[in-house]
């Protein structure tokens, strides 16, 4: 089954507190990429991959790290989180090859609180 | 800059009442406008890609158009379970960001 798995599902952290959000599919997508969703602000991409060691910044990537060191696998990293990080946070992928070309699949979603 | 914008942010019909959604959107070199269903607390499920004017796309009671400057998310005699928030998004040639609007909130009434 193609599918995007994301873990945890449910954080509550502290502020300061280095925490990984891993992401991983089963679909042999080259294009990856991470996405927070607040209320009023819709979902907003933070940091994207075209491929093995290939990323790229969104519209907010400001706290964030990402790497991609596995085509299947692209782990979000915040060193340092503060309480503007809590939301709701999903990974997604998209397909480059002809018969899947754009189609994007998303994670179940992580759902972050900074204390 | 690109730029997508949904209106209304929320709709409410009768069930069998037939509606349209609107995505305006602004984009240097369209690669892709993308339509998503959200149910509340998951991840959006991807319903079509369209890539030029005059392209039309459908599934089940769901039919996507598309011109030079906006989309629309034709819904033709809706149910219940079509109740959900349908996002659109846009990737242009300038980037490989994809931009989403807000979304659509709709409701369907029995």
């Amino acid at each position: 089954e193609a599918q995007v798995t994301q873990n945890p599902r449910y954080l509550i952290t502290v502020t300061g507190k280095k925490l990984t959000v891993t992401c991983s599919q089963n679909m042999n997508h080259e294009y990856m990429s991470w996405y927070r969703q607040d209320p009023g602000l819709g979902l907003r991409q933070i940091y994207y991959s075209m491929n093995v060691e290939v990323t790229d910044k969104g519209d907010v990537p400001e706290g964030y790290k990402v790497s991609r060191k596995e085509k299947r696998n692209f782990p979000l990293i915040l060193e340092s989180p503060s309480p503007n990080q809590t939301s709701l946070y999903f990974c997604a992928s998209i397909g480059l090859a002809e018969s899947s070309y754009n189609e994007q699949f998303f994670g179940p979603g992580t759902r972050l609180t900074v204390l | 800059e690109d730029q997508v914008t949904q209106s209304p942010e929320a709709l409410r019909l009768q069930e069998g009442e037939s509606s349209s959604l609107n995505c305006s959107y602004t984009v240097s070199g369209l690669r892709g406008l993308f339509w998503y269903r959200q149910d509340p607390g998951k991840g959006p499920e991807f319903l079509f890609t369209l890539y030029s004017a005059g392209e039309e796309k459908e599934k089940e009671r769901l039919k996507a158009t598309l011109t030079k400057k906006e989309s629309f998310l034709h819904i033709t005699a809706p149910k219940p379970e079509d109740s959900a928030t349908y996002l659109c998004a846009v990737r242009g040639s300038s980037a490989s960001k994809i931009i989403f609007g807000s979304g659509t909130r709709l409701s369907i009434r029995p």
